[in-house]
């Protein structure tokens, strides 16, 4: 499975929108790029998941570049209630397990 | 279907007495999943089963943990003898899959571990 890197923190303020790019250079032709959200004392939830170019549903896009080997989270207009830790991973039909990194910490402010 | 329940949520135990924990995964899904996670780390993977079978378990977990999902239904996770270091957030997940992509698990909110 392709290794992935990203920003262990972010700050960012009220009604912004909060971009956070992984990197995943040995990235597999079958790997697919998923995106975690999670607060404390809770379980990883799932946000999205894409292949190539972009994806969106109602809480996030995602944005994957032609050569796959990174892809970025979008968060529209932040609010306090989206301070958690944010994992990027790769997974692919072959995969049963994933491989979390230490994540994104992200830190809302008024 | 409320989604992937953990019990209990929070377990003190003294170092050396056994504990297992319990998962009830989202009915329709056939993958089930335990994960450890310790403070400021991401999860840790620790074991797998496709229905009832357990496909692989991690090198993390030494001979004194021990899973079972009978019948492809619930699964239970049983830590013996246990030690401090076992201290840590227990987390159960399930997925379907007939393809193989998972497209995302769904995490239990899990079982917090303190050993004493």
């Amino acid at each position: 499975l392709a290794k992935t890197t990203q920003p262990i923190s972010m700050d960012s303020y009220e009604g912004q929108e909060v971009n956070i790019t992984c990197s995943h250079n040995n990235i597999a032709t079958n790997d697919y790029i998923t995106w975690y959200q999670q607060f404390p004392s809770q379980g990883p939830r799932f946000i999205i998941q894409g292949y190539k170019t972009k994806v969106t549903n109602e809480v996030a896009s995602l944005f994957i570049p032609a050569d796959r080997k990174s892809s970025t989270l979008s968060l529209p207009r932040v609010s306090l209630s989206d301070t958690a830790v944010y994992y990027c991973l790769v997974e692919n039909s072959g995969t049963y397990k994933y491989i979390f990194g230490t994540g994104t910490r992200l830190k809302v402010l008024a | 279907d409320t989604g992937v329940s953990q019990d209990p949520r929070h377990k003190i135990t003294k170092r050396g007495q056994n504990v297992t924990f319990r998962c009830d995964p989202i009915s329709e899904h056939n993958r089930l999943y335990w994960y450890r996670q310790t403070l400021g780390q991401g999860p840790e993977f620790l074991t797998y089963f496709q229905n009832e079978a357990q496909l692989e378990k991690s090198r993390l977990l030494s001979d004194r943990f021990s899973a079972e999902r009978p019948k492809g239904s619930f699964s239970t996770l049983e830590i013996q003898r246990t030690e401090q270091g076992d201290s840590a957030m227990y987390l159960c997940a399930s997925s379907f899959s007939m393809t193989g992509l998972s497209y995302g698990y769904t995490f239990g909110s899990g079982t917090r571990l303190t050993v004493v």
